[in-house]
């Protein structure tokens, strides 16, 4: 069982509507990272978070994703308005402090019809 | 130059055989390098890692042999098991910002 909870484990979501779904990282990780795979099993990074302070994230997810991670409540990630090419699993990863190791959540399956 | 390459792209191994699974950077900056697994419809998970002070680094059946001077590494299944099949993704870790390039992945079968 995963120490990084993430739900909901799938969403459906039509165009234009909103997605959210949600990452509470192992206990005592500071650092919190969401990735996309898509179905060619190719990973894109979308953002990163140390405690509640966004590292980086890319272009996209400036635009047209938003994503917190405030303190004692669980890290979010929304799309505003689904788009078709957004369906993909979304992963959230934490990470302590200096060189430990990921620890990923099981994915939010998201499709966008 | 931030890529991460892996090879082959897909690999039948009959069982009790060695598995070698190539990956190969080119950014000097990457000084970790995590190997995961993922299983069909489930999230990745560590199987071993390596970092730029080590050459080899060994797990049970799971080793990894790295070239530093021509930035490659290895993964070596030994007694490969049918319960080994997955896909196998090589990571590296950018000193900056800690963030993961990954592998396209190595979709491996096991045949009993």
């Amino acid at each position: 069982n995963s120490k990084v909870i993430q739900t909901p484990r799938y969403l459906v979501k039509g165009q234009g509507q909103k997605a959210k779904m949600r990452c509470i990282p192992e206990k005592g990780h500071p650092v919190v990272f969401w990735y996309q795979q898509n179905k060619n099993n190719e990973f894109k990074f979308l953002i990163n978070f140390q405690n509640q302070e966004v590292l980086q994230q890319i272009d996209m997810t400036e635009k047209r994703f938003s994503a917190e991670c405030p303190s004692n409540s669980p890290c979010s990630l929304e799309i505003q308005s689904s788009e078709a090419g957004d369906s993909a699993l979304y992963l959230c990863a934490s990470r302590g402090q200096g060189y430990s190791d990921y620890t990923f959540g099981s994915g939010t399956r998201l499709l966008v019809i | 130059q931030q890529q991460v390459r892996q090879s082959p792209q897909s690999l039948t191994v009959w069982e009790g055989e060695t598995t070698i699974l190539n990956c190969s950077y080119e950014d000097s900056t990457f000084d970790y390098f995590p190997w995961y697994r993922q299983f069909p419809g489930k999230s990745p998970a560590l199987l071993i890692a390596i970092s730029l002070v080590s050459n080899k680094k060994e797990d049970g059946r799971f080793t990894i042999f790295f070239n530093k001077r021509e930035k490659k590494l290895s993964l070596h299944i030994t007694d490969s098991q049918p319960g080994d099949s997955a896909t196998y993704f090589c990571a590296a870790r950018m000193d900056s910002n800690y963030q993961l390039i990954w592998g396209s992945g190595t979709k491996l079968i096991i045949k009993p």
